[in-house]
């Protein structure tokens, strides 16, 4: 069994200062992970994904995450947020032992004020 | 196409209906998932696809619900006798693969179903 917890609801940052998003995983195998974002009325997006290379990990937009084993966690990191990346981030962990179905966490709703 | 396109974008069913909400998957990709996510929640798994066989419904909610996917291209979500807990956005996605570590599954924009 697999599962996500992301640990808050909602983030709200100024613009040009640091975005933290904070997800703990649960997996009976050595996991892939994936932060998709969701912006209104458009579909998810990936940002990136973690597939047992390298640890720290780096996306699109400027985002990175870094894969920590013994934290059992994978948050995401922005070192200057855009009012742009204001949406919906989803922690995402797969079941590579079966058909890579998805699980996701709730979500976090990133608010960016200017 | 260049993604994955799911029509129609929005539909509003009386309670009792039937609807149908479909997806096109990007050409060539094997698997296809459908996911369910309520208002303020993640998506959640509702069946798998690989070609036309579905290999995986464990996710459906009810006997209400029922997806084919005939020639292994396009796929069809049903839904019989709405019902209001059933208004959700209904996502699908595409991958080329079957399983593994670099397989990436690819959204569509979903369907947002009003049940009144």
């Amino acid at each position: 069994a697999q599962s996500v917890t992301q640990l808050d609801s909602h983030v709200s940052v100024s613009e040009g200062t640091p975005v933290l998003l904070r997800c703990n995983y649960s997996s009976s195998y050595s996991p892939s992970l994936f932060w998709y974002v969701q912006h209104p009325n458009k579909g998810l997006q990936l940002l990136l994904k973690y597939t047992s290379a390298a640890t720290l990990v780096k996306g699109i937009n400027g985002f990175e995450a870094e894969f920590k084993k013994s934290e059992t966690s994978f948050h995401l990191t922005k070192p200057s947020a855009h009012m742009s990346d204001a949406a919906e981030y989803f922690c995402v962990v797969s079941d590579i032992s079966g058909y890579s179905t998805l699980t996701f966490g709730k979500g976090t709703m990133l608010l960016v004020s200017p | 196409g260049a993604g994955v396109s799911q029509s129609p974008r929005y539909k509003v069913a009386k309670r009792g209906q039937d609807v149908a909400l479909r997806c096109d998957p990007i050409s060539g990709h094997v698997s296809l998932f459908w996911y369910q996510q309520a208002l303020g929640q993640g998506p959640e798994f509702l069946t798998y696809f690989q070609n036309e066989a579905q290999l995986d419904k464990s996710g459906l909610p009810s006997d209400r619900f029922f997806a084919e996917r005939p020639e292994g291209s396009v796929s069809t979500l049903k839904i019989q006798r709405t019902q209001q807990e059933d208004s959700a956005v209904y996502l699908c996605a595409s991958s080329l693969l079957v399983a593994g570590r670099d397989t990436e599954a690819f959204f569509g924009q979903g369907t947002r179903l009003t049940v009144v």
